[in-house]
Formats: structure tokens, C-alpha cells, sequence
């Protein structure tokens, strides 16, 4: 059974550009949060998505803004990037109503030079 | 707003001994805590967890203690092993926040032979 999956692994990107990040939930899940983790600190909630609406945001600018497929799938896409933008971003799945059996991909590591 | 945080960013235990890494929070509304394992590249593994009506819960060499009165959660890991080395998180959500997790900056665990 397939857990979380997100692509690309890597990714390089200059100041300015825009980037799209995605990301499969686990089979059974119909939830997916993203969370932007800096190097050397906790991952910070982005969003959430639900019945492929936003249905909760944290303290992030509107240069991110994402998508729900009907398949659940989700994607993340941040616009004009700063060079702060560059840390891993992680996806994680869970069934709506819990947060148990929440689990996260491994991340898209996202380099902005 | 409300932050998780712990006492310590680093931890050095020899091995087969047992190590507690310990958590404060702030937010009174808290319900569920969980910690994550993280290893290099890899995203946040699921350890244990406990909601806010127990202050004890016990896995397979994990314990996780939790004092709501003084808002402090501890990870005991029994006979700590190599494997075990990687930075450990604590996280926390409360319900109606769509279950977001609001994690701590992590604290460093490293074994030593």
C-alpha cells in the first residue's frame, strides 16, 4: 500500500520564477495538508485541502496557493520566488474528521537562487 | 500566536541508555500531541501519540508523558539504539483548526556507541 508520494524530490529554481509541487495521498485518505518545513526547524502549515477547496490556511502570502483533483491528488504552487521560499515542502494525507493516521510524504526539497 | 517549543536542541545519549526529550506548549485548546521522528531526507514518522485525557501512553520502547497542568509533554525512549538518532518533534492540534499541526523546532538525538 502506497503512503504518501510527492514530486519532484528536488528542485532548483531562480528568484522570481514560479514552481508547482504535487503530491498523491495515501489510498483511503481524501485530505491533504502542505507544510513548508525551513532547514533546522519545525514544518509550518500552509494549507489544507478538502473536497478540492482550501479549507484552512496558515500565515503564508498569496504566492501559494494550491488544488485538490477529484482524485484527491493535490498540488502546490508558490509564484515569484524568493530566496526564502527555499526549504523542504511537505505533503501530508489523512481521512477528513481525524488526525489520526496522519502521515507525510518525504518532501520536495526546493532550492531558490 | 500559539507555538509549540522545546527545552532542548540537542541530545546526546549513549547507547542503551534511555533518553527523554522533553516539549512545552501554549495553547490551552491543544487535544492531541503526537512526535514525529525525522530523518535525514525523509519526512516526519509517526511514534506515538496521546490526547489531552491521558498523561501517559505507552509503545513498543517509547513513552510519552504528557502534564497539562504545566503544559509539558516528554518523549522516554527506553534503550536508545543507533537507529534511534534523528531529530524528534513534538507536535499539537486542537480540534477546529481542521486539524492542522503546529510543530516544535525539533530537538537533535544523537547516540553515541
Amino acid at each position: 500500500d502506497a503512503g504518501v508520494t510527492q514530486s519532484p524530490t528536488h528542485l532548483i529554481k531562480t528568484r522570481g520564477q514560479q514552481v508547482t509541487l504535487r503530491c498523491s495521498p495515501k489510498s483511503g485518505h481524501d485530505t491533504v495538508s502542505w507544510y513548508q518545513q525551513a532547514l533546522g526547524q519545525g514544518p509550518q502549515f500552509i494549507f489544507q485541502y478538502y473536497e478540492e477547496e482550501e479549507r484552512q490556511r496558515g500565515n503564508f502570502p498569496d504566492r501559494f496557493s494550491g488544488h485538490q483533483f477529484p482524485n484527491y491528488s493535490s498540488e502546490l504552487n508558490v509564484n515569484a520566488l524568493l530566496l526564502g521560499d527555499s526549504a523542504l515542502y511537505l505533503c501530508a494525507s489523512s481521512r477528513t474528521g481525524t488526525v489520526y493516521g496522519y502521515t507525510f510524504g518525504s518532501g520536495t526539497r526546493l532550492t531558490v537562487v | 500566536g500559539e507555538s509549540v517549543g522545546l527545552h532542548l536542541p540537542t541530545l546526546s545519549v549513549q547507547e542503551g541508555d534511555n533518553s527523554i526529550i522533553n516539549c512545552a506548549y501554549s495553547n490551552s485548546a491543544s487535544d492531541y500531541f503526537i512526535w514525529y521522528k525525522q530523518e535525514s531526507g525523509k519526512g516526519p514518522q509517526f511514534i506515538i501519540d496521546i490526547r489531552s485525557n491521558m498523561d501517559k501512553r505507552q509503545g513498543q520502547r517509547v513513552t510519552v508523558l504528557l502534564n497539562k497542568t504545566v503544559k509539558h509533554l516528554s518523549l522516554q525512549i527506553a534503550a536508545t539504539q543507533p537507529g534511534d538518532s534523528a531529530v524528534y518533534f513534538c507536535a499539537e492540534t486542537s480540534s477546529g483548526s481542521a486539524r492542522q499541526l503546529t510543530f516544535g523546532s525539533g530537538t537533535q538525538l544523537t547516540v553515541l556507541p
